[in-house]
């Protein structure tokens, strides 16, 4: 079985400052990785994932992650945030193998203030 | 094209009564799998079907939950004799059959219940 942690619940920042979100994850077998975001009254929207090759993935909206295998990270990362990146961020792991359930962190609320 | 489809957006029902929730996927694609999310537990898996093959129940936390999958397509969620716990948005996702973008869920808007 495979777990997430999102080692912060909150994170408040001002508009035009970078901010990153901490994933970590745990799991006995190869996995792939994702990052969510969910806007208030709304659904999950993918932001990046995480399948194969470049372990820099670049996503919507200006966000980027980076997979770390030897310290099981998908850390997300956006140099400059907008008042409209207001929302509910969760990371989300699935197995490779014949297993596409998602396990998710238990999400990270970024509050962009002017 | 059109997204993931759910309804009703909300759903407010006593205590004890049946409900029954819809989700339409994306044309075409052929897994579409139910989550919860609720205050107390985040998002959970619930159920996933894939295809004509038999789907995987594991995430159902209880037998008055249940879902079918007609003809490939649609899909509804019952939950019978519901309690206040069950109060949750309930979130339906899809996601097609080939290449890398089978492992990308695509999720919509969600249903959201409250039991009274």
């Amino acid at each position: 079985a495979q777990s997430v942690t999102q080692l912060d619940s909150q994170v408040p920042v001002f508009e035009e400052a970078p901010v990153e979100l901490r994933c970590n994850y745990s799991s006995s077998v190869s996995v792939y990785l994702f990052w969510y975001v969910q806007y208030p009254n709304q659904g999950l929207q993918l932001l990046l994932k995480y399948l194969s090759g470049s372990t820099l993935v670049k996503g919507i909206n200006g966000f980027e992650a980076e997979f770390n295998k030897s310290q099981t990270s998908f850390h997300l990362r956006k140099p400059s945030v907008h008042i409209s990146d207001t929302a509910e961020y969760f990371c989300a792991v699935s197995a490779v193998s014949n297993d596409y359930k998602l396990s998710f962190g238990a999400g990270t609320t970024v509050t962009v203030r002017a | 094209g059109a997204g993931v489809s759910q309804s009703p957006s909300n759903k407010v029902t006593e205590k004890g009564k049946d409900v029954e929730l819809r989700c339409d996927p994306i044309s075409g694609h052929t897994a579409l799998y139910w989550y919860r999310q609720s205050l107390g537990q985040g998002l959970e898996f619930l159920i996933y079907f894939q295809g004509n093959s038999a789907p995987d129940k594991s995430g159902l936390p209880s037998d008055r939950f249940s879902a079918e999958r007609t003809g490939g397509s649609v899909s509804t969620l019952t939950i019978q004799r519901t309690q206040q716990e069950d109060s949750a948005v309930y979130l339906c996702a899809s996601s097609p059959s080939g290449g890398e973008a089978k492992n990308i869920q695509y999720f919509g808007a969600g249903t959201r219940l409250s039991v009274l």
